[in-house]
């Protein structure tokens, strides 16, 4: 397995309150992104990083921000949880994008 | 329109039988194309690439490209129950810095 680790992996917050997930890597990947998985809409993309401290938006990127100051860790806040956030949140690391991503283990977030 | 489109299913086939995923992209710049497997629960795996036009084997595992009609499948065969996941493709434009997912279709393998 790629050396993927996410924290934590079950999480329970209130409305309003600030999360942030972590996603760390041994792998060295210069790639790194924050997925959202749904029922009945699949992975969705919500920011990605292609180096240290470069990062850009994905397709569900409202409400979140990302940080990357070092090449193994990339983090990902909710601003300020809604009961919309809740879901599971995949991080995946890739060498190249051509040559597919790896993904962590998950974190499970329920917003109540 | 979705950039990735696969069957929703869920299909279902017996075990031994030969089972069919189907997946069609609309970046005809798309180079690289992946298939995922994820159970229930876990994390999606990588199990197939494909770059070039053909078919690639891996196994009980066939990956079929044809870029002219934008379109990538993957055969499973012999299928056996622990094949029961649901299978993801994954398309990636040369420039891209990511991949794009397609929804899904849901495989069960009846014993």
């Amino acid at each position: 397995d790629a050396g993927i680790t996410q924290s934590p992996r079950h999480k329970v917050t209130e409305t309003g309150t600030p999360v942030t997930l972590r996603c760390h890597q041994t792998e060295n990947h210069r790639y790194m992104y924050w997925y959202r998985q749904d029922p009945g809409h699949g992975l969705r993309l919500i920011h990605y990083s292609y180096g240290v401290k470069d990062t850009d938006k994905g397709e569900v990127s409202d409400g979140y921000s990302v940080s990357r100051s070092k090449t193994e860790d990339f983090l990902l806040t909710l601003e300020s949880a809604t009961s919309s956030q809740t879901s599971v949140y995949f991080c995946a690391i890739s060498e190249s994008p051509g040559q597919g991503a790896y993904f962590g283990p998950g974190t499970r977030l329920t917003v109540t | 329109q979705k950039e990735v489109e696969q069957n929703s299913g869920p299909l279902s086939v017996p075990e031994g039988a030969i089972a069919s995923l189907n997946c069609t992209y609309s970046d005809r710049g798309s180079q690289s194309f992946f298939w995922y497997r994820q159970y229930s629960g876990k994390s999606p795996e990588l199990i197939m690439s494909i770059y070039s036009n053909g078919d690639k084997e891996d196994g009980r595992f066939t990956a079929q490209l044809n870029k002219a009609s934008q379109y990538v499948s993957l055969l499973i065969r012999d299928s056996q129950p622990s094949d029961s996941a649901t299978y993801l493709c994954a398309v990636n434009g040369g420039s891209a810095r990511q991949l794009t997912f397609g929804s899904g279709t849901q495989l069960t393998v009846l014993p």
